[in-house]
């Protein structure tokens, strides 16, 4: 099945804890992206990936650091979570960059206390 | 720069009623793509409809239809006999070279279908 699979679905953590959400898609999508979704504000995409070994901030880039050396998988990092990281994660990916449709990861609900 | 405006940020209408979720954007681009997402209670995010700027042809499909019109930069959506299983955050999206073709998202409307 043709999918994004994101992991943790829910994670509590404190202040300062290195975290790792993962993100891996089987569709050989070229382009992968991260967003956070908070009340009354929308998505806001923190980083995307339009290939292997390419990756670029999105708007709200601060406090996280991705990679992608495979293309399949593009963890999203938080090497020193605050309170304001609190927040609901999603992963995309699309297959290529431009135009194309979303398929979204479940999410990942992050409280960082 | 780029903007999705959806003024609505919550609509509650009785079951079979008809609904219109706004959508209005701003871009510099010519060339651009319009997105409609879904995401209900259970919190996935769910693909309703892609537009490019150059295909104005409105779509139908099932109850729901879309209205395009590049003279008002808006991209309305209408839910026809809405049903509870309609009842979830509606976002509407905007990429183009402008936002180097990155989704630029509205702030989503929630929609509330009573029985």
């Amino acid at each position: 099945e043709a999918q994004v699979t994101q992991n943790p679905r829910y994670l509590i953590t404190v202040t300062g804890k290195k975290l790792t959400v993962t993100c891996s898609q089987n569709m050989n999508h070229e382009y992968m992206s991260w967003y956070r979704q908070d009340p009354g504000l929308g998505l806001r995409q923190i980083y995307y990936s339009m290939n292997v070994e390419v990756t670029d901030k999105g708007d709200v880039p601060e406090g996280y650091k991705v990679s992608r050396k495979e293309k399949r998988n593009f963890p999203l990092i938080l090497e020193s979570p605050s309170p304001n990281q609190t927040s609901l994660y999603f992963c995309a990916s699309s297959p290529r960059p431009v135009g194309e449709k979303l398929f979204f990861g479940s999410g990942t609900q992050l409280s960082v206390l | 720069a780029q903007k999705v405006t959806q003024a609505q940020t919550e609509i509650s209408v009785v079951e079979k009623e008809d609904v219109t979720l706004d959508c209005v954007y701003e871009t510099r681009d010519t060339t651009y793509y319009l997105f409609w997402y879904k995401q209900p209670p259970s919190g996935e995010l769910v693909f309703l409809i892609r537009r490019n700027s150059f295909d104005e042809q409105n779509e139908i499909s099932g109850r729901y239809s879309w209205n395009f019109q590049k003279s008002t930069s808006s991209f309305n959506f209408t839910i026809t006999a809405s049903q509870v299983v309609d009842s979830a955050v509606y976002f509407c999206a905007l990429s183009g070279l402008d936002s180097n073709y990155q989704l630029i998202w509205g702030a989503g409307t929630k929609l509330i279908i009573k029985p």
